[in-house]
């Protein structure tokens, strides 16, 4: 089972970029790495996912070592409407064919300051 | 908008109620799940159904039952709940084809904030 383990919580400012990493020393070869962000009272949202090495959409870059026991979530620029809970999920639902090899982190709580 | 629904948004209910939490997807997905969120701890994977299979989280205590009747919808029956049961009950949905990677992008609801008196 890959827990993941992040920071509980980040300060930063308008318009720097933020780094959040996640910790997987466990994970399985078909495992992917999705990042998830939540505001209060929502559900969370889908923001970026990768198996392997780099990815980037329009929103974040997620940086991904050779060992894939780690994940970098990297948002440029971040705003005050970037404060929110951060999860680094790691898992594999479909093909494991069980409920137990997904698993949400404890998250980090973001917040951008003025 | 997710294209995901969750009705109803807030219920508050005694412990020897029977209530349902409905979950509706517009996305043409083929796996549904129910999460559990209380304050202060991570989000709690309860059930998954994949093309109409469930997958169960065998923790979940049997006062929890999970329906799910076709491709686009999905229940959570209740009854004799606990007080410790209040929480956020969030519904998600993917794609659900095996190995694709497009299958773990889930799409959340706006949840149901669950009290249990």
């Amino acid at each position: 089972l890959a827990k993941t383990t992040q920071p509980i919580s980040m300060d930063s400012y308008e318009g720097q970029e933020v780094n959040i990493t996640c910790s997987h020393n466990n994970i399985a070869t078909n495992d992917y790495i999705t990042w998830y962000q939540q505001f209060p009272s929502q559900g969370p949202r889908f923001i970026i996912q990768g198996y392997k090495t780099k990815v980037t959409n329009e929103v974040a870059s997620l940086f991904i070592p050779a060992d894939r026991k780690s994940s970098t979530l990297s948002l440029p620029r971040v705003s005050l409407s970037d404060t929110a809970v951060y999860y680094c999920l790691v898992g594999d639902i479909i093909s494991s064919g069980s409920a137990r090899q997904l698993t949400f982190g404890s998250g980090t709580q973001l917040t951008v300051l003025p | 908008e997710t294209g995901v629904t969750q009705t109803p948004r807030h219920l508050v209910m005694g412990m020897t109620n029977k209530k349902s939490l409905k979950c509706e997807q517009h996305l043409g997905h083929n796996a549904m799940y129910w999460y559990k969120q209380s304050a202060k701890k991570p989000l709690e994977l309860m059930f998954v159904y994949n093309f109409k299979e469930q997958t169960e989280n065998n923790s979940v205590p049997s006062r929890f039952s999970p329906e799910c009747p076709n491709s686009s919808h999905l229940f959570l029956h209740l009854h004799t709940l606990q007080p410790e049961d209040s929480a956020l009950y969030l519904c998600a949905s993917s794609q659900g084809n095996s190995g694709s990677p497009s299958s773990y992008e889930q799409y959340f609801g706006p949840g149901t904030r669950l009290t249990v008196t």
